[in-house]
């Protein structure tokens, strides 16, 4: 079964410190994996996935497969970035058919002025 | 504000009654997919729809059906079965199959 764990609930950072979300990911194949972004009062929203290798709003993730994580990053932290991110993985359809898309139960970052 | 509409924005439920949570898309998305949001427990997928006129259960589908008789539409009905059915919940729509998913902004059901 496919798993995906944020350890940590709650971050608090110092605006302008680094961040680091942390998400490690369980499953057997070739996972495909998401971070997903809810800012106050505002829809769930993509951030970003691994695929795309972009960096959205200063932040990036890399793929590490050797230690199954897929940690989110931002060198200098902004008071904007305080929400709610959800890491997810897809994968794929299972034996059965089933889609497959898992997300963990979210950490929520607060950056103090 | 188009793209994906839920509806009503919050519902309350009484013991024994069923009710149904509407999901709009105009995105021309093939996908659609029900989550539950409980606090501290995430997103867990409930039943989503790869295509019209199926659909197929997720991880707490008991309690729950869906229809999806129109491309753009994926009502889900909390049926008296669902022993705890106060929960946030969230309809989303992608392109395909493992694309970006959309959400809607959710509906909050309550039980007197």
């Amino acid at each position: 079964a496919q798993r995906v764990t944020q350890p940590e609930k709650l971050l608090s950072v110092f605006k302008g410190a680094p961040v680091e979300l942390k998400c490690n990911y369980s499953y057997s194949g070739s996972p495909e994996l998401f971070w997903y972004v809810q800012y106050s009062r505002q829809r769930l929203q993509l951030l970003l996935r691994h695929i795309s290798r972009e960096s959205i709003k200063g932040f990036t993730a890399d793929l590490n497969k050797g230690e199954t994580s897929f940690h989110l990053k931002k060198p200098f932290a902004q008071e904007e970035d305080s929400a709610m991110y959800y890491c997810a993985l897809s994968g794929g359809y299972s034996g059965a058919g089933s889609y497959q898309l898992t997300f963990g139960k979210g950490t929520k970052l607060s950056v103090i002025p | 504000d188009g793209g994906i509409t839920q509806s009503p924005k919050y519902l309350f439920r009484k013991e024994g009654q069923n009710v149904t949570l509407s999901c709009e898309q105009n995105l021309n998305h093939d996908a659609m997919y029900w989550y539950r949001q409980d606090p501290g427990q995430g997103l867990r997928l409930i039943y989503y729809s790869q295509i019209v006129n199926d659909f197929q259960k997720g991880d707490i589908a008991e309690g729950y059906s869906v229809s999806r008789e129109k491309k753009e539409s994926f009502p889900l009905t909390v049926t008296s079965a669902q022993k705890n059915p106060t929960a946030f919940y969230l309809c989303a729509s992608s392109i395909g199959f493992n694309e970006k998913l959309f959400f809607g902004s959710g509906t909050q059901l309550s039980v007197l």
